[in-house]
Formats: C-alpha cells, structure tokens, sequence
C-alpha cells in the first residue's frame, strides 16, 4: 500500500540551530504538502507544494521556512534558526488514497523539540 | 477565512454505544470535500471517512457514519458499536477541491469507558 515516509521520527535541536526534516512522498505525486500541529492544538497548513514550486504558503511560514526536493523522490523541509515556539509535529501529506479515490494520505510524522 | 469549528472538545462513549461528534463550517463555495481523520496517542493522522459536497447521500464506512447538512454546513460523525481502539482525537478537515490544502478543526478527544 502506498504511503508517506517522514524521517527523523523525533529530533531535538537547540534554539538558534537550523533542522532539516525529510519526507518521502507517494512515487511520482506532484502534489506534496506540509503541515504542522502544535502539541494539543489543531493542524496547521504550512506550504503546498506542486512541480518543484511552492504552490501556496501560509502566513506561519515565513522566511526562516524552506521546501525543497533535492532529488527526484525526497522533499525537505528546513527550519534555518528553530525558536522555541517551533516545537511541533510536522507533517508531509499526499492528496491521495488507496483506490483512487479522494482524500490525502499523511506521513507519520516528525516530534520537533527546540530546547 | 474560512473555517471549521468543532464545538466538542472531548467527548466519551461507553463501550458498545454510539457516539456523535460534530463540526460545523465556513464556506463560500458551492462544491467541497469534507473529511474526518483520528488521531491516536502515536500521533499519526488516519483518514476515517470523507464526503463529497455534491453527494447529497451521506457517506457510511463500517461502523462509521456522517450526517452532512449542507444547508447548514454541517458535518457530523456517528460512530456506533464504539471500540476500545476508536479513543483518539477527531478532527473535521475540509478542502476546496479534491486536491487542495485542508483546512482542520480544533479536534475532539474521544474517551471509550470500557
């Protein structure tokens, strides 16, 4: 069945230091999203992402946010100075499910924790 | 902005019984798609059921079901023969066309009392 990788499951970095968070998407969609829940809040969008380009951002990703898909089938996430208020679980989804039919197909995630 | 409102913020069912969670929401488009997704403590987010706007028949997965108003823009989930296993936070998500960004609720944290 297919699915969506995320690594790592659960990184702790230090306020100031820059993380890359990896996601492997369902082979050969285009359409890639990341999103963001901060512990016991809902989920957020943060950016869609549809043939190498961003497609849409939202306001919660600014300059210090990036996406990017380094080769053919892993996109990245990078957070370039983390702050404290960027602990969260990230997200990578798929707008896709098992037989064809509509709906988005998340990955397992990863806990961010900024100490 | 468009949003989705989840009145509930924690619900519980005994074991057996039917439970309904509701969700409400803010749209100005005509066709839309609506969906439910569990969340369990490891976190990971699970499709449970979706709906089309257009579909005026509700949508039924096994033991779950939803009653959408669509004049009402609402959106409920019923889940019958609750389970052990259903315990989790629920959370209503909607999208404006089959591929575009969700937009979540606040969630509902369902307690099943054995």
């Amino acid at each position: 069945e297919p699915e969506v990788t995320q690594t790592p499951s659960h990184q702790v970095t230090q306020m100031g230091q820059e993380v890359i968070l990896r996601c492997v998407p369902i082979s050969n969609h285009l359409y890639f999203y990341w999103y963001r829940q901060i512990l016991g809040q809902k989920v957020e969008f943060l950016v869609s992402f549809y043939n190498n380009e961003i497609s849409e951002k939202s306001e919660i990703f600014d300059d210090q946010f990036s996406v990017e898909r380094p080769d053919g089938s892993n996109f990245t996430l990078k957070i370039r100075s983390t702050k404290l208020e960027d602990s969260a679980m990230y997200f990578c989804a798929n707008p896709y499910v098992p037989g064809g039919n509509y709906g988005y197909t998340f990955g397992s995630g990863t806990r961010l924790t900024v100490v | 902005a468009q949003t989705v409102t989840q009145s509930q913020p924690e619900m519980s069912v005994q074991e057996a019984e039917t439970v309904t969670l509701s969700c409400t929401y803010d749209t100005s488009e005509s066709d839309y798609y609506l969906f439910w997704y569990k969340q369990p403590p490891s976190r990971q987010m699970i499709l449970v059921i979706r709906q089309e706007a257009y579909k005026q028949q509700n949508a039924t997965e096994n033991r779950f079901s939803v009653n959408f108003q669509k004049a009402a823009k609402s959106f409920s989930l019923k889940i019958s023969d609750s389970q052990l296993g259903d315990a989790a936070m629920y959370f209503c998500a909607r999208s404006e066309t089959s591929g575009s960004r969700l937009t979540f609720g606040e969630g509902t944290q369902l307690t099943v009392n054995p």
